[in-house]
């Protein structure tokens, strides 16, 4: 079956140690992204890849870093950096150009820093 | 990036349609407007989207006024599975430009379906 992948559900790391989120999609999609969501609220863009070996910034990338290697892949990085990193986490794909590029979430990955 | 403004909350009988408006007056050419929803603790799923024509699929009927500066969602028998937050966003689809493909959500509506 097509779909988007994130890996692990839940997570724990102890403050200060960076810790590497995993996304997979196998849908040939070219855009890929990354978001945050905290409790009672919307979600906010950390990072965004529309093609391999490119990606920008959303609005919150302060403390996260990502690569694009393969065009499946787009793992997300929450360093020591980030000030407050227990969230829920969720990626996305979706096709680059044309209309109807609707994208596709994963179910998430709910990181806890202890 | 155009904005997109919702009610915070609505509520909807069992078996009435609901709908759902979304204000995005700062709307450009190229910015086809999108609906998702997320139920608690999981991915959004897409709903529908369109440019300017009205569009219905399966799940839902987008309503997109003429000056393209806001738009309505509506379901059209809510059933207590439709509760959930429903996100409006814009989206540039045209080539170039820094936000080229940028999804941006905002707070969402809340939808709660009543029995």
């Amino acid at each position: 079956d097509g779909g988007i992948t994130q890996s692990p559900k839940y997570l724990f790391r102890k403050e200060g140690q960076n810790v590497t989120l995993s996304c997979e999609q196998n849908l040939n999609h070219d855009a890929m992204y990354w978001y945050r969501q905290d409790p009672g609220q919307g979600l906010r863009l950390i990072y965004y890849s529309q093609i391999v070996n490119d990606f920008q910034k959303g609005d919150i990338a302060e403390g996260y870093s990502v690569s694009r290697e393969k065009k499946e892949s787009f793992p997300l990085t929450v360093t020591s950096a980030q000030k407050n990193p227990t969230a829920f986490y969720l990626c996305a794909s979706s096709k680059r150009t044309g209309g109807g590029t609707e994208a596709f979430f994963g179910q998430g990955t709910r990181l806890t820093v202890v | 990036d155009a904005k997109t403004t919702q009610p915070p909350s609505m509520d909807c009988a069992e078996g009435r349609a609901a709908n759902l408006p979304c204000n995005h007056s700062t709307i450009s050419g190229n910015e086809y407007v999108y609906w998702y929803r997320q139920i608690h603790s999981q991915g959004p799923q897409y709903i529908i989207h369109g440019l300017k024509n009205n569009e219905t699929n399966e799940m839902a009927s987008l309503i997109i006024t003429e000056d393209r500066k806001s738009s309505t969602l509506i379901l059209p028998h809510a059933t207590l599975r439709d509760t959930a937050v429903y996100y409006c966003i814009v989206r540039v689809e045209g080539a170039g430009g820094t936000s080229y493909g940028k999804l941006t959500f905002g707070q969402g509506t809340i939808l709660t379906v009543h029995p």
